[in-house]
């Protein structure tokens, strides 16, 4: 099956510093992946859809110099929140979309990743 | 504007019983929905999707673009169905979630 993988899945950082969460699929080629912010007790807020080999796109309210998303080949993504803060402090989710049999980008499923919970101190 | 409902937090039913999960959502163009599934400690996984008009573990689903609803159904729940259900619009390229609805069967 395909799977996803995040990485770290827990991290604890100081306020100010910056962090960064991978996002791999492990076998599958992804040309879109996406990122998701969930809050506790909350649905999955999606923040940027990101594109291999262009610009990631950001979701209205989404700071993109905040939250730099970087899609260098189609099996990486990096989601690298910057100047953390402690409201910065969440669960963040990637999706990657496998391309459908058709070869057309957009038809294939879904798979997430397992999450990555930040926690700024 | 592209909108999930999900009206009910916490639904709680005893083992045997039907379960129903609620989905209302708002959306001008032709929907494609879905319903995902978390169980406890485990990452989110499609569970069905409405084009594919298929039953997965017992479960159903159907598209009433008149009520705009997708209600997620099973006939007799069990307590392996204990997890975070979320209902989602496919727009474009993206998926929009709903709130989620906990699932708790009881034995």
């Amino acid at each position: 099956g395909a799977v996803v993988s995040q990485h770290p899945s827990w991290v604890i950082c100081k306020s100010g510093t910056s962090v960064k969460i991978e996002c791999r699929s492990l076998d599958f080629q992804a040309t879109t992946m996406f990122w998701y912010r969930q809050f506790p007790k909350q649905s999955l807020m999606l923040m940027a859809t990101s594109n291999e080999g262009s610009k990631a796109t950001y979701e209205q309210g989404v700071e993109k110099d905040k939250f730099l998303i970087n899609h260098a080949s189609l099996t990486l993504s990096t989601l690298t929140v910057t100047s953390a803060h402690p409201e910065d402090s969440s669960f963040y989710i990637c999706s990657a979309r496998k391309v459908g049999t058709s070869g057309s980008a957009g038809t294939g499923e879904l798979f997430f990743g397992e999450g990555s919970r930040l926690t700024v101190l | 504007a592209q909108r999930v409902t999900q009206p009910e937090k916490l639904l709680s039913v005893f083992k045997g019983a039907p379960v129903e999960l609620k989905c209302n959502y708002s959306y001008s163009g032709s929907p494609e929905l879905f319903w995902y599934v978390q169980y406890s400690r485990q990452r989110l996984q499609l569970l069905l999707r409405h084009i594919s008009r298929e039953s997965i573990k017992g479960f159903t689903a159907d598209l009433n673009k008149g009520e705009t609803s997708f209600h997620l159904k099973k006939p007799f729940a069990q307590e392996e169905d204990s997890a975070m259900y979320y209902c989602a619009l496919k727009y474009g390229n993206k998926l929009v979630f709903g709130a989620g609805t906990i699932l708790r069967v009881k034995s």
